[in-house]
């Protein structure tokens, strides 16, 4: 299996400022078509996951500038740029290039 | 506007079966494959289990291979998870969300259900 780990654990930081996040695979996540299938979700209080960047670096729709995403082979970081309080929450890493499908243990975005 | 309804859970006794269901509107459901996925209270999240479209193909982790089933009626544009053999460490909100998929791959679970929580206790 595919293991995801990100960090770091828990993130504080000021509003305004610039978050950025972690999520290392075990494995290579470079699918046989060549592309690879590395997604990241914001779960906000008391909600279900919501996507927000998908295969890497794709914004999902609606979701704002502020966020993109770079990575490849095993190494992947989710950027943030001047935090919002709506930004806050659990970020979590999820690659669907392997089954099974795996997520990362989840980074806390906090307010310092 | 896409949305996604789990019900069914509740408590059951380790040893217990259980079913899911998640009702789907908003979109197309025949069209595309469903996932559940489900949080612990240590607020892990796992993936376990998938089905194709049409409901030919289904996946599992090996967590809940052979006591888990993943099933569909897109007449009633329905998914549904039939759980037995349940363990204490299944407890959990268990979530369903639609995946995109990329040229036949899977791309991304890209809407999720707000999650119907299953806790097995004696």
């Amino acid at each position: 299996d595919a293991v995801m780990t990100q960090t770091p654990l828990s993130l504080p930081v000021s509003l305004g400022d610039q978050a950025s996040i972690s999520c290392r695979s075990s494995q290579s996540l470079e699918n046989s078509n060549g592309n690879t299938y590395l997604n990241w979700y914001l779960q906000k209080p008391g909600q279900s996951p919501q996507l927000l960047i998908y295969r890497v670096s794709n914004r999902f729709s609606g979701v704002l500038d502020r966020f993109s995403g770079s990575g490849s082979g095993t190494d992947f970081t989710l950027k943030i740029s001047r935090v919002e309080a709506e930004d806050l929450g659990v970020y979590f890493c999820l690659q669907v290039t392997h089954v099974p499908y795996t997520f990362g243990g989840g980074t806390k975005l906090e307010i310092k | 506007e896409v949305q996604l309804v789990e019900s069914g859970g509740g408590l059951v006794k380790p040893g217990g079966s259980l079913k899911l269901s998640c009702a789907a509107s908003g979109f197309t459901f025949s069209s595309y494959a469903m996932s559940w996925v489900r949080q612990s209270p240590e607020k892990r999240l796992e993936w376990v289990a998938e089905i194709s479209s049409g409901g030919s193909y289904t996946y599992y982790p090996d967590t809940v291979t052979g006591r888990f089933t993943i099933s569909r009626d897109n007449a009633k544009n329905t998914l549904y998870l039939e759980m037995s053999s349940l363990r204490s460490e299944d407890t959990a909100m268990y979530y369903c969300a639609r995946e995109r998929r990329d040229d036949g791959y899977p791309l991304a679970m890209d809407y999720w259900g707000q999650g119907t929580s299953v806790t097995v206790s004696s």
